[in-house]
Order: structure tokens, then C-alpha cells, then sequence
């Protein structure tokens, strides 16, 4: 399948800064990718969708100034997660959809763990 | 509002056996599946998919039915191995939703050896 690559894995920060995530799809493009939050036992919920050279839809409750999608080219989408807090600790994972083929199927990236202190 | 549904938390299989998932949705615009495996603080990972038009589709030791008129879906696992263990998500997407999965809750698969 497709590989879908995220970086860093994990970061810790202090609170009140800035964390950016790196999304990349490796051998193939993605015009749309999409950015996921998971708590601990919990199932995947959609944050947004980035669209390359537009700008990105928030899925509702989801704030876009918090939260800040750059999807600058057709391998890269990058989230920064703005003046962090506790409470945004979790895991992020970013995923894409070759557009070339199976157009629904979506190939996610291996997460990145985020712990704000 | 939960679209799709995995009701079971946790599932227990012995090796060889087969691994039965299910999972349960509400739309019936939906008119893409996808089961999808997860490791803990690991991306989820593709596994087999299936289109409304379809009721079966197989790959490998992986099989999913679709039952549209009861809107259920399945995968099976055949033989389950202990390499199997993990989280299954059942997701769903609606045709002209810009490609949105929705995911079910998860199943936690442990097969024993």
C-alpha cells in the first residue's frame, strides 16, 4: 500500500507553545489529506480536511486558529497546534488518499504523540 | 449521533479459528467500507475495503460481507493468528462527502495461542 510518513513521532513541550507536525505521503500525491485526533481508547475523530492550495475545512468544534493546516504541496500537509495547552495532548495521525487509484481508500501515517506540560 | 457502530469492545479467538468483526451503521448513503487495523501509538493500517455494489470481498486470509438491507457489515479472519491482535476500525464513507471516513469505536482482537 501507499506510505504515508509523520514527523516527529512524539514531542513533549512546555505550555503556550507552538508544535508543528509534518504529514507526508512518500510515492504518491494527495491533493486531499486528512488530519485525526485519538484519546486514549477511543476511536479516530476527524479534525479537518486539507485540501493542497486551499484552504482547509474544520470538522465542527474543531478551532482553525488553534489548530493551523498548511497543505503548501501535493506531498506535504503540516498542522500546528498554536499556544498548546494540557489539554491538547493526544495522538495525531495525518492520512492520505492516492488520487491516482482507489480514490476512497485512505493511508495513514504512523501518529504523532503530543504531550504538553 | 453514531453513524457506525462496532458493538463489541473486545473479542477473544483461539489460533486457527476464525475472528468474526462486525459492525453496524445508519446511513444508508454510505457506499464505501473500509476495515482498518491499529496497533497502540501506531497509524492504522489499510486492510480490505468493499463498494454498496458488492456484498463480498476477498483478500488473503481477509474476507468482508456487506448486508446493505440490515446495513452490517463483517470481516472475517481466517485463520486468525496471534499476530492478529490489535484494535479493528470499521469506517465508512459518503459518496460526495469529500472522501470523510467515519469510523466505528473499534474492536480489540486478541487471538491466543
Amino acid at each position: 500500500g501507499a506510505v504515508v510518513s509523520q514527523h516527529p513521532s512524539r514531542v513533549i513541550c512546555k505550555s503556550g507553545t507552538s508544535v508543528k507536525i509534518e504529514c507526508r505521503s512518500l510515492d504518491f500525491q494527495a491533493t486531499t489529506m486528512f488530519w485525526y485526533r485519538q484519546f486514549p481508547k477511543q476511536s479516530l475523530m476527524l479534525m479537518a480536511t486539507s485540501n493542497e492550495g486551499s484552504k482547509a475545512t474544520y470538522e465542527q468544534g474543531v478551532e482553525k486558529d488553534k489548530f493551523l493546516i498548511n497543505h503548501a504541496s501535493l506531498t506535504l500537509s503540516t498542522l500546528t497546534v498554536t499556544s498548546a495547552h494540557p489539554e491538547d495532548s493526544s495522538f495525531y495521525i495525518c492520512s492520505a488518499r492516492d488520487q491516482a487509484i482507489r480514490q476512497e481508500t485512505q493511508y495513514f501515517g504512523p501518529g504523532t504523540r503530543l504531550l504538553v506540560l | 449521533d453514531q453513524q457506525v457502530k462496532q458493538n463489541s469492545p473486545s473479542l477473544s479467538v483461539q489460533e486457527g479459528r476464525i475472528s468474526i468483526l462486525n459492525c453496524d451503521y445508519t446511513n444508508s448513503m454510505f457506499d464505501y467500507f473500509l476495515w482498518y487495523k491499529k496497533y497502540p501509538a501506531e497509524g492504522p493500517t489499510f486492510l480490505i475495503s468493499i463498494s454498496s455494489i458488492k456484498d463480498k470481498n476477498e483478500d488473503g486470509r481477509f474476507t468482508v460481507f456487506l448486508n446493505k438491507s440490515a446495513k452490517h457489515l463483517s470481516l472475517h479472519i481466517v485463520p486468525s493468528q496471534p499476530g492478529d491482535s490489535a484494535v479493528y476500525f470499521c469506517a465508512a464513507i459518503r459518496a460526495g462527502n469529500t472522501g470523510k471516513l467515519i469510523f466505528g469505536q473499534g474492536t480489540t482482537l486478541q487471538v491466543k495461542p
